[in-house]
């Protein structure tokens, strides 16, 4: 149980384009989803909070413009890298969990090596 | 503010000799602490959380790791390594003002040598 998927697993995209990834828990509904960018060799770092039905809440220094967050099902939430940039390369994976509370264990899906030329 | 230590950037042991990767933290309040694994170009997979009761927690793949209030510590721990252990480890903590936000560690990179 507690699967999360993510698709695409790598994408690669000209400077200027636009590129969708998506993030599904298969197996549990997740109340809440994170979204998380990782350099390599680096921790990862939390860019967003994603609530069903509801905006996302952007960490500091993330742009909520550039990364378009939509969470409309309690099964699926987007992101969306705008005007991508070589500098937006990276490793992005986002995170599902149950429910809101403190102790509810995170479940990452595989994330998704993105590289724009 | 939350922060969490893993001092060591790399650990190196032989295979079948116990293993050993340190975290520290600091949180206001109660401590929610979590270790996660992550393979070369892939996702955070979940070993195991401390979140009340028995200092010591056993999770997957044989890995455990005991809770010490007094030193902020929650050190990930395996009797016997295996070659397949060697990887990427990441402590969490969640705690003090957010109860939402998971604060990762630096990574420590497990090496196994046959």
């Amino acid at each position: 149980g507690a699967v999360v998927s993510q698709h695409p697993s790598w994408v690669i995209c000209k400077s200027g384009t636009s590129v969708k990834i998506e993030c599904r828990s298969l197996d549990f509904q997740a109340t809440t989803m994170f979204w998380y960018r990782q350099f390599p060799k680096q921790s990862l770092m939390l860019m967003a909070t994603s609530n069903e039905g509801s905006k996302a809440t952007y960490e500091q220094g993330v742009e909520k413009d550039k990364f378009l967050i939509n969470h409309a099902s309690l099964t699926l939430s987007t992101l969306t890298v705008t005007s991508a940039h070589p500098e937006d390369s990276s490793f992005y994976i986002c995170s599902a969990k149950l429910s809101s509370g403190p102790t509810d264990t995170q479940y990452f899906g595989p994330g998704t090596r993105l590289t724009v030329l | 503010a939350q922060s969490v230590a893993q001092p060591e950037d790399q650990v190196n042991v032989a295979e079948g000799n116990p293993l050993t990767v340190k975290c520290t933290y600091s949180v206001s309040g109660n401590p929610y602490l979590f270790w996660y694994v992550q393979y070369p170009n892939r996702g955070l997979q979940f070993l195991l959380k401390y979140i009340t009761g028995d200092n010591l927690v056993k999770g997957s793949y044989g890995f455990e790791a005991e809770f010490n209030k007094s030193q902020t510590s929650f050190h990930l721990k395996k009797p016997s390594a295996l070659v397949s252990d060697s990887a990427l480890y990441f402590c969490a903590v969640r705690g003090g003002t957010s109860y939402d936000k998971v604060i990762f560690g630096p990574g420590t990179s497990l090496s196994v040598i046959p």
